[in-house]
């Protein structure tokens, strides 16, 4: 069984430009959530993707787009970057809904944006 | 406003001791915790979880209590060990509308050290 995966690891950017990030779900996972870590923070809800569709958005601009595709793997992508987006992206999974461990997520290791 | 609060930010503990971790919340309408464990340059990885209809919850070395009244959770580590030094973090789920929105709300977590 593969984890979940996310590339690339590290990204440097600078202020104004366009990102996107990419993440591989976990085998048999239908449902993706990206998160953002700042630092000394606890991760922060950006939006969740079931069946490629928007499953829900948490306190972000719109500047902050995803989409997720057929095999339910995800992209991130954010525009007109501030210094304030520099931060741990992560990536995390979730299994089929009605089951019981639908609300674990299993994350992947992060990418980590610097934006100068 | 906070939901999740993690009060304090670090604990150090001795080798074969009990650690306990700490988690208040706010937001009544959380039905589902979880506690995950952080290492550097790693995603979070899960630990362990409880639904809002029970009040304990064992796996192995750990437990996690919810006193649902006090709106408070517990992590206990025993015995504690020295590859159990890391930042471990709570979250927390509510069903949102359709039953499909699992987001997690996470607090900013505490740094956990097991010294030999």
């Amino acid at each position: 069984e593969t984890g979940v995966t996310q590339s690339p690891t590290h990204l440097i950017k600078t202020r104004g430009q366009q990102v996107t990030l990419r993440c591989s779900s976990q085998s048999g996972h239908n449902t993706v959530s990206w998160y953002q870590q700042a630092l000394g923070q606890g991760p922060q809800f950006i939006f969740q993707y079931y069946r490629e569709e928007e499953n829900g958005r948490g306190n972000f601009p719109p500047r902050f787009s995803g989409l997720q595709f057929p095999n339910y793997s995800s992209e991130l992508n954010v525009n007109a970057l501030e210094l304030d987006d520099s931060a741990l992206y992560l990536c995390a999974s979730s299994g089929l809904a009605g089951l019981s461990s639908y609300n674990e997520q299993f994350f992947g290791p992060g990418t980590r944006l610097t934006v100068l | 406003d906070q939901q999740v609060k993690q009060n304090s930010p670090s604990l150090s503990v001795q080798e074969g001791r009990i650690s306990i971790l700490n988690c208040d919340y706010t937001n009544s309408m959380f039905d589902y915790f979880l506690w995950y464990k952080k290492y550097p340059a790693e995603g979070p990885t899960f630990l362990i979880s409880i639904s809002s209809i029970k009040d304990k919850n064992e796996d192995g070395r750990f437990t996690v209590f919810l006193n649902k009244s006090a709106k408070h959770l517990s992590l206990h580590i025993v015995p504690s060990q020295p590859g159990d030094s890391a930042v471990y973090f709570c979250a927390a789920s509510a069903e949102g509308s359709g039953g499909s929105n699992y987001k997690l709300t996470f607090g900013k977590g505490t740094l956990l050290t097991v010294n030999p």
